[in-house]
């Protein structure tokens, strides 16, 4: 299996200021067939479930904030959230689709300062 | 709207089946992958499975294979998690989510079903 793994666990920035959480996988995910790398990106608010942020490393879903970007390719992978609001504090977590089981990384929660 | 309605909350003792659901909405059932992933208290997320409902293709993460089954009804638009037997460490919230037409993203997530196995 995948194994993915984020840092840093946890992150506490201040609002206004710019947010980054890592992703790192134990094997590419690049896949040479579709030329993009099999890697997404959820929000957890507490009591909520997760919401899809992310997809393909950098495609931002419908209705996501422009605030919201991810980058990378291969193994490593970031998530940047720019311009912290209060409504940000979540837990967020990477996950591959590159081939099953479709692993999750351990999470990151992004807390203010 | 695409939705997926999951079934309430459930507590059960050890030892007791148990079967929920998730009802997809707002486009065609059949044709995009179901996945079912645990949330365990204060923990992450961990993939279960997925199923198509199509045809009722199913794929277990190593984990799970053998502690749970999935299965579809396409007639009312339904997917289900089946336990045969409960245990204690059981107990956690279940999510279904809609897998991505084109890759295995999940969207739309179900808004989930809460597990309590004791005695």
């Amino acid at each position: 299996d995948i194994v993915m793994t984020q840092s840093p666990d946890s992150l506490a920035v201040s609002l206004g200021e710019r947010a980054t959480i890592n992703c790192k996988s134990s094997q590419s995910l690049f896949y040479n067939y579709n030329k993009k790398d099999h890697l997404a990106w959820y929000q957890q608010k507490p009591g909520q479930p997760p919401k899809l942020l992310i997809y393909w490393a950098s495609t931002r879903e419908s209705g996501v904030s422009d605030r919201f970007s991810g980058s990378g390719t291969g193994t490593d992978f970031t998530l940047s959230i720019s311009s912290l609001q209060a409504e940000d504090v979540a837990v967020y977590y990477c996950q591959h689709y590159y081939s099953k089981p479709y692993t999750f990384g351990q999470g990151t929660r992004l807390e203010i300062k | 709207e695409v939705q997926l309605v999951q079934s309430g909350a459930e507590v059960k003792e050890p030892g007791e089946s148990l079967k929920i659901s998730c009802r997809g909405s707002g486009y065609t059932f059949t044709t995009y992958w179901i996945a079912w992933v645990r949330q365990m208290p204060g923990k992450g997320l961990e993939w279960m499975g997925i199923i198509y409902p199509g045809n009722s293709d199913s794929t277990y993460s190593p984990s799970f294979q053998g502690q749970v089954s999935i299965s579809v009804d396409k007639s009312i638009s339904t997917a289900y998690l089946h336990w045969s037997s409960l245990r204690a460490s059981d107990s956690a919230m279940y999510y279904c989510a809609k897998l991505g037409g084109d890759g295995g993203y999940f969207g739309p997530w179900g808004q989930g079903t809460l597990v309590t196995v004791s005695s």
